[in-house]
């Protein structure tokens, strides 16, 4: 099963200029997740798309924007990047079988974005 | 208020020495716990979750954790550390959202640094 896939790996952009970020879940999780991880800052929450919703939004400036795709892929944009955005962006699908009570919440190896 | 704690920021142990990371967690709904491993650059590895059944639960690599329901805690054990387990360890708490369908968002603690020492 091929696991929660980010591109690209590693972008730099200037300061001002705008970023896209993108991530395949994996096959059958409808629900994306995008988690922001700065130095020093541990794993903020950004974003979470469920069927093409967003469900749940962290606390972070309306420059910060994504949506869902109707095969469940997922974009995270960012505008007029700053350079305190320069962090690892990780990308994390999820899936629940009430029935039989499994469960799973899986992430990518992440986006690396550097503002210069 | 939803929220995880790690109390230490780094841990350092020798070879083949035992290993807890401690980690509570405060949230008014019924929990599920996981535990990630991170190396340098990666992204997070699941090394084990819960929800209910056996307090006790094993997962890769040779991990354990307990999870104790009175204390609000859900450590992590090994009981041999190898030299490769040297990584960042974090600690999250989720529940169920909307119609009980689907997990939402992680919170997490701010991780432990172990580092092992040949």
């Amino acid at each position: 099963e091929a696991g929660v896939t980010q591109s690209p790996t590693h972008l730099i952009k200037t300061r001002g200029q705008q970023a896209t970020l993108r991530c395949s879940p994996i096959s059958g999780h409808t629900s994306v997740y995008w988690y922001q991880q700065a130095l020093g800052l541990g794993l903020q929450f950004l974003l979470w798309y469920d069927e093409g919703e967003e469900r749940n939004r962290g606390n972070f400036p309306p420059r910060f924007s994504g949506r869902q795709f109707p095969n469940y892929s997922s974009e995270l944009n960012v505008n007029a990047l700053e350079l305190e955005d320069s962090a690892l962006y990780l990308c994390a699908s999820s899936f629940y079988q009430s029935i039989q009570g499994n469960y799973g919440y899986t992430f990518g190896s992440g986006t690396r974005l550097t503002v210069v | 208020a939803q929220s995880v704690t790690q109390p230490d920021i780094h841990i350092t142990v020798s070879e083949g020495a035992s290993l807890e990371l401690r980690c509570n967690y405060s949230y008014g709904a019924t929990p599920y716990l996981f535990w990630y491993v991170q190396s340098p650059g990666q992204g997070l590895q699941l090394l084990l979750k819960y929800f209910s059944g056996d307090t006790l639960v094993q997962g890769i690599k040779g991990f354990e954790a307990e999870f104790k329901r009175s204390q609000s805690s859900f450590n992590l054990r090994k009981p041999s550390v190898h030299w490769s387990d040297a990584a960042e360890y974090f600690c999250a708490v989720g529940a169920l959202k909307g119609r009980g369908s689907t997990l939402g968002r992680l919170y997490f603690g701010r991780g432990t640094q172990l580092t092992v020492w040949p």
